[in-house]
């Protein structure tokens, strides 16, 4: 039984580009949360989505925007890149009131 | 809004020595708590969960938290320490729960066994 993964696990971007990271969910997992982890702190909630709607969503900018496809993956997109977006995005997926199970995360590094 | 504080950046134990995690939360309602390990370049993996019930949870690799909910903390320990527990460990929160509700993340503790 495949867990989370994420894709890709790393890559570089210039300052002002965009960019999507992939997520797809352990099987029977119907939820899917963001986080974003910069060097030596905490993940960040960035957002939750559940049936391919947003239903919670943490302080971040717009530029932060996301979807969830019918089989509940998930993609990440950020528009406008600065270099403070440089950190280690993590995707959760859940079901229920259970807790989450993380993928091993997307390095973004913005030069 | 609900809140996790993890006091110590570092904990530094010998091997064979018993070790203790700080955390305490603020939530409304009731909590939800969770402890995450975290090894260099990965995601992070779950240790354990209090929901209700019993105070003190156990989970893997001989973890354990005591839950006290008049001082609002949920301690992670663990009797003997090992080198390989050395790692960075999360402690989190959801308030309720629903899984409408998000989880929040503690800044971290880094634990370092020294042989």
């Amino acid at each position: 039984d495949a867990g989370v993964t994420q894709s890709p696990t790393h890559l570089i971007k210039t300052r002002g580009q965009q960019v999507t990271l992939r997520c797809s969910p352990k099987s029977g997992h119907d939820t899917v949360s963001w986080y974003q982890q910069a060097l030596g702190q905490g993940p960040q909630f960035i957002f939750q989505y559940y049936e391919e709607e947003e239903r919670q969503r943490g302080n971040f900018p717009d530029r932060f925007s996301g979807h969830q496809f019918p089989n509940y993956s998930s993609e990440l997109n950020v528009n406008a890149l600065l270099l403070g977006d440089s950190a280690l995005y993590l995707c959760a997926s859940s079901l229920g009131d259970r807790g989450y199970t993380f993928g091993s995360g997307t390095r973004l590094t913005v030069v | 809004a609900q809140s996790v504080a993890q006091p110590e950046d570092q904990v530094n134990v010998a091997e064979g020595n018993p070790l203790t995690v700080k955390c305490t939360y603020s939530v409304s309602g009731n909590p939800y708590l969770f402890w995450y390990v975290q090894y260099p370049n990965r995601g992070l993996q779950f240790l354990l969960k209090y929901i209700t019930g019993d105070n003190l949870v156990k989970g893997s690799y001989g973890f354990e938290a005591e839950f006290n909910k008049s001082q609002t903390s949920f301690h992670l320990k663990k009797p003997s320490a090992l080198v390989s527990d050395s790692a960075l460990y999360f402690c989190a929160v959801r308030s309720g729960y629903s899984s409408a509700s998000k989880i929040i993340f503690g800044s971290g503790t880094r634990l370092s066994i020294r042989p």
